[in-house]
């Protein structure tokens, strides 16, 4: 089961900031924040991942609240080539598993 | 570099005949994932391969389903008997696992179409 939650949808302008949130408020305390996006037709591509502290990197940055129940990420100037499925993941690790639970997602619409 | 290649691109397939898919990671790459993803839908983990060993097959459907690593590279993903169901795109990635973290790197995956 996925264990993030995300709004299916979002819109944003074409050079305005594109903020998506993610609740993981199960998230324990040795688990990490991935997100991920999918271009149409495409395998998904790794953005950022954090585990407590905010990160920030050329691509996006990422805020992650105090108590980890949530993040943001933050594309700062979205662009056309920014519309894609963003997915917010929490990594499981057990032991020499090492898996991503991968929920729906959330479709950015990044408009002209 | 290359990045992760998935053969073939497309594979259209009558029910019940078996299909291989195939997986060639990045170079030097120890961890290799299976992932499937049906129209619409988010990932759906299969298997995950450290080296040529799969820890964790919790995620095939079915017995239908196996996939194999050899030479810690190659891996073949192995459906048989394939039903209508299967339909969907089979991504393959691999990670270099550096500490306890890492990231996958995706393919573009292998659209399966079972008719």
């Amino acid at each position: 089961d996925a264990k993030t939650t995300q709004p299916p949808s979002m819109d944003c302008a074409e050079g305005r900031a594109a903020n998506l949130p993610c609740n993981h408020s199960t998230i324990s305390g040795n688990e990490y924040v991935y997100w991920y996006r999918q271009i149409h037709s495409q395998g998904p591509q790794y953005i950022i991942h954090g585990l407590k502290n905010n990160e920030t990197n050329e691509m996006a940055s990422l805020i992650i609240t105090e108590d980890r129940k949530s993040s943001t990420l933050i594309l700062p100037h979205a662009t056309l080539r920014d519309t894609a499925v963003y997915y917010c993941i929490v990594l499981t690790n057990a032991g020499n598993n090492r898996k991503l639970i991968w929920g729906l997602g959330t479709s950015l619409a990044v408009n002209p | 570099g290359a990045g992760v290649s998935q053969s073939p691109s497309n594979k259209v397939t009558e029910k019940g005949k078996d299909v291989e898919l195939r997986c060639d990671p990045i170079s030097g790459h120890t961890a290799l994932y299976w992932y499937r993803q049906r129209l619409g839908q988010g990932l759906e983990f299969l298997i995950y391969f450290q080296g040529n060993s799969a820890p964790d097959k919790s995620g095939l459907p079915s017995d239908r389903f196996s996939a194999e690593r050899t030479g810690e590279s190659v891996s073949t993903l192995t459906i048989q008997r394939t039903q209508q169901e299967d339909s969907a795109v089979y991504l393959c990635a691999s990670s270099l696992i550096p500490g306890d973290y890492y990231e996958q790197y995706f393919g573009p995956g292998t659209r399966l179409t079972v008719t």
